[in-house]
């Protein structure tokens, strides 16, 4: 069965320092990999998705098959970044999310 | 993306009540989706609508607790049925939205006294 996981409940940091919320995922075949955040009192927004290889608001994903991850990363964090993260998986066409547990990210002045 | 405006967006209601929850989306779409989110927790999905179909449900979850309508490509409802304090969650209606990913309404906050 396919399975997201984000083994951080809580990720707490000091502005400017470098932040990564982990994801491991189990699917046997090729996965579509999204992060969405969700600010205080706001709805859940997309942050960035794999195929599109963007990077937003400064975060990076990238998706290693062989370790069956989906990291999100930032070089400096900013006091904005706090919010909740969730890592989601999908098999692809119209089918649903599958959402991690989800991360808080904390970033203290 | 797609807009999706969702109401209510939060409901106190008494145990053994009903609500419908309704979504509305600014263009015609395939697919929606119900998640529901308990409290401290993430995101699990419901059931899948596709217009002109009985909905699909996941496991754990059945249509006589959580009715779905979809009467057209633009429109779903859920309700909760015959709600227990259990049923306090936050629901919300999804759609894919092409290169944006997928979209969420606003959710809907109930709490079941």
């Amino acid at each position: 069965a396919q399975r997201v996981t984000q083994p951080e409940k809580l990720l707490s940091v000091f502005k400017g320092a470098p932040v990564e919320l982990k994801c491991n995922y189990s699917y046997s075949g090729s996965p579509e990999l999204f992060w969405y955040v969700q600010y205080s009192r706001q709805r859940l927004q997309l942050l960035l998705r794999h195929i599109s290889r963007e990077s937003i608001k400064g975060f990076t994903a990238d998706l290693n098959k062989g370790e069956t991850s989906f990291h999100l990363k930032k070089p400096f964090a900013q006091e904005e970044d706090s919010a909740m993260y969730y890592c989601a998986l999908s098999t692809g066409g119209y089918n649903k999310l599958i959402f991690g547990a989800g991360t808080r990210l904390a970033v203290h002045p | 993306s797609a807009v999706i405006s969702q109401k209510p967006s939060r409901d106190i209601c008494q145990r053994g009540t009903s609500l419908t929850i309704q979504c509305q989306v600014d263009s015609q779409v395939t697919m929606m989706f119900w998640y529901r989110q308990q409290p401290g927790q993430s995101l699990t999905l419901i059931a899948t609508a596709n217009q002109g179909s009985e909905a699909t449900y996941e496991s754990g979850f059945v249509i006589d607790k959580f009715p779905i309508s979809r009467p057209n490509l633009t429109f779903s409802t859920l309700t909760v049925s015959n709600m227990s304090p259990e049923d306090s969650s936050i629901y919300l209606c999804s759609v894919e939205s092409g290169n944006y990913g997928y979209t969420f309404g606003s959710g809907t906050r109930l709490t079941v006294v």
